[in-house]
């Protein structure tokens, strides 16, 4: 089965610093991954996708990379704003197919004025 | 872009009551739809599967005679709580992957249900 794990489960840093949020999932035999993003009671925003065969993608301050092989991700955040505050979830699709996707617990961040 | 709604966003009921929670997509045509629930600073958990014109798939551990999903059409499933209890307190959201590209997943705004 499997399982999702983002570290850390809170962040909280000046405005204009670099960031570096971490996922891990244990069963490499993905097709792609997702980073989304979700303010507090609502839905889910849809940051960046990656393809199983591509190693990073980048949406303007945003970028993602995909470590297939290893299980893990990055969503690297360039000179974080105030707006940026949200949780950040990470998510593979749970088989194959047209398929419903098991998240992480995600990362709560914080950027202070 | 493609939207889902959800209606209602918020019901509060009391014990014992069923509710009815929809999930439509707007502008596109959705075979499959998903349900998610997700618990105060929980990640999200799917659900169930919900397929148009057939049975809905469900997660091991999930209830399929608590939690009654409904596909009708292509543009609407239906879940509804049935026998409501505290436990069942929770947000909801669903999903529609894209027709153009299955792995793209549109949510809706989720519903936030709450069982006195």
């Amino acid at each position: 089965k499997q399982e999702v794990t983002q570290i850390p489960a809170a962040l909280s840093v000046p405005e204009g610093e670099n960031l570096v949020l971490n996922c891990s999932f244990t069963d490499s035999a993905i097709y792609n991954l997702q980073w989304f993003r979700q303010d507090p009671g609502k839905g889910l925003t849809s940051l960046l996708l990656i393809q199983s065969s591509q190693r990073e993608q980048t949406s303007g301050r945003l970028n993602a990379s995909l470590d297939k092989s290893s299980g893990r991700s990055t969503l690297y955040i360039a000179a974080s704003q105030p707006g940026d505050s949200a949780t950040y979830l990470c998510a593979v699709p749970s088989g194959g197919g047209a398929d419903g996707l098991t998240f992480g617990k995600g990362t709560h961040l914080i950027i202070q004025p | 872009g493609a939207v889902v709604s959800q209606h209602p966003s918020r019901v509060i009921c009391k014990s014992g009551t069923s509710v009815k929670i929809e999930c439509r997509s707007l502008d596109f045509q959705a075979t499959t739809m998903f349900w998610y629930r997700q618990f105060p600073k929980q990640s999200l958990m799917l659900m169930a599967t919900s397929n148009e014109g057939s049975k809905a798939t469900y997660e091991q551990g999930v209830e399929k005679d608590k939690f009654l999903i409904n596909h009708a059409s292509l543009t609407l499933s239906t879940l509804t709580v049935t026998s409501a209890h505290p436990e069942d307190s929770s947000f909801y959201i669903c999903s529609a992957p894209s027709r153009v590209a299955e792995e793209t997943q549109y949510f809706g705004p989720g519903t936030r249900l709450l069982v006195l």
